[in-house]
């Protein structure tokens, strides 16, 4: 098992390019999430995924959008980059709530590392 | 006042010291609690569930504290392989959906 990936692992973008960043997992979770990490202040979620279709806001999610068509897949999409949105970010999964309860372990991708000039 | 807030170090501590780290949390009806392990430049990964009654898993505790909104994580025989961030995790409801929340993280540094 792959468990949780990420592409593209590095992108530098000009102010203004648009990009998506795709997430796969293989561990049939139905919860799936993004998040950026800057310095000195931690992970911060950005949008989220309950299951395959639906899709909501977390604590940052403007100048973001994303799509989830299929279970496996999540994908977080920046319109007009700035160079604000410069950061690491990292998709992560987990099971239903229903499932596992509150003791939720998240398996997280590698990240991919966004430059934007 | 952070949701979940934890001094960021670096805690540089001698091979074979014990350290312990604390994270406080604000929200009285958070469900349950973690320490994440990050590698510099890596992602982050579970280390340890941390229950009422406390628990250890080989060299490391953690223990809770409902009444003071704190957990804490100590590590005894400190390895160099023991040098990375440790992130203190709180999950609670919100919207009707688990809230995950974050610490910023401690580092510690294990010095030869």
């Amino acid at each position: 098992n792959a468990g949780v990936t990420q592409t593209p692992k590095f992108r530098v973008l000009k102010t203004g390019q648009s990009m998506t960043l795709l997430c796969a997992q293989d561990m049939n979770h139905e919860y799936m999430y993004w998040y950026r990490q800057d310095p000195g202040m931690g992970l911060r979620l950005i949008h989220y995924s309950v299951g395959e279709g639906t899709t909501a806001k977390g604590e940052v999610p403007d100048g973001y959008n994303v799509s989830r068509l299929k279970k496996q897949n999540f994908l977080l999409g920046l319109e007009s980059a700035a160079p604000s949105q410069t950061s690491v970010y990292f998709c992560a999964s987990s099971y239903s709530s229903e499932l596992a309860g509150w003791y939720n372990e998240q398996f997280f991708g590698p990240g991919t590392r966004l430059t934007v000039l | 006042r952070k949701e979940v807030e934890q001094d960021p170090g670096p805690f540089n501590v001698p091979e074979g010291a014990t350290v312990a780290f604390n994270c406080t949390y604000s929200n009285s009806a958070s469900q349950s609690f973690f320490w994440y392990r990050q590698d510099c430049r890596k992602e982050p990964k579970l280390l340890m569930s941390v229950y009422s009654s406390g628990n250890e898993d080989g060299r490391f505790t953690a223990q809770l504290n409902r009444a003071s909104q704190y957990i804490s994580l100590l590590i005894r025989d400190s390895k160099l392989s023991d040098s990375a961030t440790y992130l203190c995790v709180v999950n609670g409801l919100s919207g009707g959906y688990q809230k995950v929340t974050f610490g910023i993280g401690t580092k510690l540094q294990v010095i030869p």
